[in-house]
């Protein structure tokens, strides 16, 4: 069955130390991959892409995202967390034959000082 | 430019009654979408529609219906509310199918 997976339902970091979020799907095909962040109360962000071609992605806010395709993975990082990163983020597919997204089920982000 | 917009912020309903949720995309796009967050959940997709035109739909009952409007704005309408109807709406907009920007949702809460 398609699907996408958080494993981390919820992340505490240190401000300054660096953040890792998994995320995997299960598709036949290679779907396009999205982050997207959710503060509290909010709306959806769009964080970072990834259709085709590189597969390190930059986004906004000093986040990335390693494509590997022989994981089926979409991992978001950031090299140093700040306060203001606390929220809860998600990973999202899309299929080039269908005009949804697909999200997962999410990984809060708490960051202590 | 603006962002997307949803109105109203917040609802609360009774079970039975009706609700309808609008949504004003980015300038320039003419899709939009509509999702279901159920608190502590990832959305959930409902519609999208594309030039006027249901592109997709997804598995929700049939008392959820939505339409656009020439100038892209889109209304999502819930008849018969449920309690587990409470959640966020979210809508967006695109301008190719699949980078989608979000509006701020509607909190819909069914008592």
């Amino acid at each position: 069955a398609q699907s996408v997976t958080q494993p981390d339902i919820h992340i505490t970091v240190s401000e300054g130390a660096s953040l890792e979020l998994r995320c995997n799907y299960s598709y036949g095909a290679t779907p396009y991959l999205f982050w997207y962040v959710q503060s509290p109360g909010q709306g959806l962000q769009l964080l970072l892409k990834y259709f085709s071609g590189d597969t390190l992605v930059q986004g906004i806010k000093g986040f990335e995202a390693e494509f590997k395709r022989s994981q089926s993975s979409f991992n978001l990082r950031k090299p140093s967390v700040h306060w203001s990163d606390a929220a809860e983020y998600f990973c999202a597919v899309g299929l080039s034959n269908d005009y949804k997204l697909s999200f997962g089920a999410g990984t809060t982000v708490t960051v202590r000082a | 430019d603006a962002g997307v917009t949803q109105s109203p912020t917040h609802l609360i309903k009774t079970r039975g009654q009706h609700v309808t949720l609008r949504c004003s995309p980015i300038s320039g796009h003419k899709s939009v979408s509509w999702y279901q967050q159920v608190l502590g959940q990832g959305p959930q997709f409902i519609f999208q529609y594309y030039e006027k035109e249901e592109r997709g739909r997804g598995n929700f009952p049939d008392r959820f219906s939505a339409r656009q409007f020439p100038n892209y704005s889109s209304e999502l309408n819930v008849n018969a509310l449920l309690l587990g109807d409470s959640a966020l709406y979210l809508c967006a907009s695109s301008r190719t199918a699949y980078e989608q920007y979000f509006g701020p949702g509607t909190r819909l809460t069914v008592t």
